[in-house]
C-alpha cells in the first residue's frame, strides 16, 4: 500500500494553462506539505497544512493555491503556468505530535511547462 | 533556523564505511539533527534522528559530539544501491518547517 501518493506522475503543459496535482496519504497523519525541487535539485517547502489549516506559506506566487478537503488530501492548483514552474513537486505528510521529525514523501510529480 | 554545511559530493567503493559530516554551528538547545536520503526520481526518505551522543538503527549510525555543532552520518559497508543524495537537517521547536540544503551526493563505485 502506498503511504503518500500523487497524481499525475508526469505533467506536460503549455504556458498560461491551469493545472492541479493531487496528493493523498493513508498514514493517518495530521500534517501535509508541498515541496518544489528545481533543476538544481534544491528542495524547498511551499506550503504546510495541519488538520486542514494552513500553517506554513513560504514565499510562493499567488498563482499557487493549495486546497485541503480533508486531513488525508492536499491538492495543489497552479494558475497561469510559467516556464519557471517546471520542477518536481513532492507531497509529504507527518504527524505533528510524533517524537521524530519524520516526513513521508510521495513519489513526486514532474511538471514541464513548454 | 540553524544553517547546515556538508560536502557537496563523496565517492566510495562497495563494502567501505562512509562517514558524512555536517556542520551546524548555531544549533539551538531544543533542535534535533535529522538525516534524509534521496534516490534519483524519488522523494526523500528519513534515515535517522539524534539529539546527542550516538544513535544507531538498522540503516546507519549518527554520531553527535558534546557541543552538538556537528554530526556524522555513518553508513556501514555501503553497496551500489546506497548511491544517493544525503541531507542533513536541523529541526526543532519551529515545527516541521524543514530547510533542505544541497545535500551530499554519494557515489558508490564497484
Amino acid at each position: 500500500d502506498t503511504a503518500v501518493s500523487q497524481t499525475p506522475k508526469y505533467l506536460v503543459t503549455q504556458m498560461g494553462n491551469d493545472k492541479s496535482i493531487k496528493c493523498e496519504q493513508n498514514l493517518g497523519h495530521d500534517t501535509m506539505y508541498w515541496y518544489k525541487q528545481d533543476s538544481k535539485k534544491f528542495l524547498k517547502i511551499m506550503f504546510s497544512y495541519n488538520n486542514k489549516e494552513l500553517i506554513i506559506n513560504e514565499t510562493v506566487p499567488n498563482r499557487f493555491s493549495p486546497k485541503s478537503p480533508d486531513k488525508a488530501h492536499l491538492n495543489l492548483h497552479i494558475n497561469s503556468l510559467e516556464l519557471g514552474d517546471s520542477a518536481v513537486y513532492f507531497c509529504a505528510s507527518s504527524q505533528m505530535t510524533s517524537v521524530t521529525y519524520e516526513q513521508y514523501f510521495g513519489p513526486g510529480t514532474r511538471l514541464t511547462v513548454t | 533556523l540553524a544553517k547546515t554545511t556538508q560536502p557537496i559530493s563523496m565517492d566510495s567503493y562497495e563494502g567501505q564505511e562512509v562517514n558524512i559530516t555536517c556542520s551546524h554551528n548555531n544549533i539551538a538547545t531544543n533542535d534535533y539533527i535529522t538525516w534524509y536520503q534521496q534516490f534519483p526520481s524519488q522523494g526523500p526518505r528519513f534515515i535517522i534522528q539524534g539529539y546527542k551522543t550516538k544513535v544507531t538503527n538498522e540503516v546507519a549510525s549518527l554520531f553527535i559530539p558534546a557541543d552538538r555543532k556537528s554530526s556524522t552520518l555513518s553508513l556501514p559497508r555501503v553497496s551500489l544501491s546506497d548511491t544517493a543524495v544525503y541531507y542533513c537537517l536541523v529541526v526543532g521547536d519551529y515545527g516541521q518547517n524543514f530547510v533542505f540544503g544541497p545535500g551530499t551526493r554519494l557515489s558508490v563505485l564497484p
